[in-house]
């Protein structure tokens, strides 16, 4: 079975700095997806950005970039130019190529943004 | 357009209760799924459809839970009879699906908290 871990329950960034989140997962599968969701406080479940397996360019939209590293299992997401509004929990998220879709979530990442 | 639309967003009731969520898809879209929030368990799949079939209620936690979805518009996640540790936030996303594999990104509606008391 897939597994996502993301080790920081908590970060914080200084406005219009850079904070890199954690992610890592494990998978015996060579083809599948990796998502970024965030959800602030109004609980919405927002896409940030996704990345397919079989790319090996890093996916970007506009602040956000990702960090995949394939082999390492990892998938860090990068945000640049930090807003208060990007305060929320992000949850990295595994999708199997192959079974129909169903997103397997990480704990989530509490980011606080300090003005 | 609309997005995936859940009611009630709010639901308070007693233990015994029967609990009736509701969701309508995005439009065009063929796959649909229950995902739960809980502190202690963070996000999980419930069920998922595609094409108004269950093909996966592995993670529906007990018989006190069923789902259905009688046509492509409109889906239902019933709990009868709640307990107080089903108080959760009940997420449904909607996605398409072409074929094996090209799934589109899933669009989440904005959950019902329930709480039961």
């Amino acid at each position: 079975a897939q597994t996502v871990t993301q080790s920081q329950p908590e970060m914080s960034v200084q406005e219009a700095e850079t904070v890199t989140l954690s992610c890592t997962y494990d998978t015996s599968e060579s083809d599948y997806y990796l998502f970024w969701y965030k959800q602030p406080p109004s609980r919405q479940m927002i896409l940030v950005i996704r990345q397919e397996a079989y790319k090996q360019q890093n996916a970007t939209e506009n602040r956000f970039s990702v960090n995949f590293q394939k082999a390492a299992k990892s998938f860090s997401l990068k945000i640049s130019d930090s807003q208060l509004g990007d305060a929320a929990m992000y949850f990295c998220a595994y999708r199997s190529y192959n079974q129909g879709g169903k997103l397997i979530f990480g704990q989530g990442t509490e980011l606080s943004v300090k003005p | 357009d609309a997005g995936v639309i859940q009611s009630p967003r709010h639901e308070v009731t007693e233990m015994g209760q029967e609990v009736t969520l509701r969701c309508k898809p995005i439009s065009g879209h063929n796959s649909l799924f229950w995902y739960r929030q809980t502190m202690m368990r963070g996000l999980e799949l419930l069920i998922y459809f595609n094409n108004n079939v269950p093909i996966d209620d592995s993670g529906m936690p007990e018989d006190r839970f069923s789902a259905k979805m009688p046509n492509a518009s409109f889906s239902t996640l019933k709990i009868q009879p709640s307990e107080p540790r089903d108080s959760a936030v009940y997420f449904c996303a909607s996605s398409f699906s072409r074929d094996r594999g090209r799934n589109q990104p899933q669009h989440f509606g904005d959950g019902t908290r329930l709480s039961i008391l």
